[in-house]
């Protein structure tokens, strides 16, 4: 089945060692994104590629990047988390068709990080 | 911004009828999205509208007024597995989501 994918489902770090969580998907769907959910909060956008295009949302910490080598994948780095950065992480895709459309947004299961 | 309400909690009983409302202040979006997420897990897709007025699917329906800045999620025959969050989101440049609401049903 057509899907997304996100690995891995549970990650623990450590204060301020590096991680890359990773999404893939089978829909090829142009538009990617990611978004940060902390707990009993809405999904809080970080940032999303449409096509090889990168936009940052203005208030994404300098901490987060993000890599789309093609346009089935697509990777969120941390460079050095805080205990602040501990959150479920959302890999989402979406079809855009051009102004003024609109096409639904699906999600991989997400990655849960535990910053120790 | 935006700046999308939804309730924060609200309760119904198995088997019965809930409305739960989003509003928001914005004119310029293309579609309003709703998602139920349950706890732990990724957000779903429920249901979405682009134009005003009533969309059905099976037991959810949503309903948009562009004019009045307000949209609404509406299940019926509430079931136990319908106690979630549900989300609704704006679609312009990219999706927005509204602080969601947390659905308890009732035995």
């Amino acid at each position: 089945d057509a899907m997304v994918i996100q690995n891995p489902r549970y990650q623990v770090t450590q204060f301020g060692k590096p991680v890359t969580l990773s999404c893939s998907q089978t829909l090829n769907h142009n538009v990617m994104y990611w978004y940060q959910q902390k707990s009993s909060q809405a999904p809080k956008l970080l940032f999303h590629y449409y096509d090889k295009d990168f936009n940052n949302e203005a208030d994404t910490p300098d901490n987060f990047q993000s890599r789309r080598p093609n346009t089935s994948f697509c990777f969120l780095d941390i460079r050095s988390p805080g205990l602040g950065d501990a959150a479920m992480y959302l890999c989402a895709t979406s079809s855009f068709g051009g102004s003024g459309t609109a096409d639904t947004q699906y999600f991989g299961p997400g990655t849960r990080l535990t910053v120790l | 911004g935006q700046n999308i309400d939804q309730p924060t909690e609200m309760t119904a009983t198995e088997g019965a009828i809930v409305q739960i409302n989003c509003t928001y202040q914005t004119s310029g979006f293309n579609g309003l999205f709703w998602y139920q997420q349950h706890a732990g897990e990724a957000p779903t897709f429920l249901s979405y509208n682009v134009l005003d007025g009533l969309e059905e699917k099976g037991r959810f329906s949503s309903f948009l007024s562009r004019s009045k800045g307000y949209s609404y999620l509406l299940l019926k025959e509430l079931q136990m597995k319908d106690s979630a969050s549900y989300l609704c989101a704006l679609y312009g440049q990219n999706f927005v989501f509204g602080p969601g609401t947390r659905l308890s049903v009732l035995p």
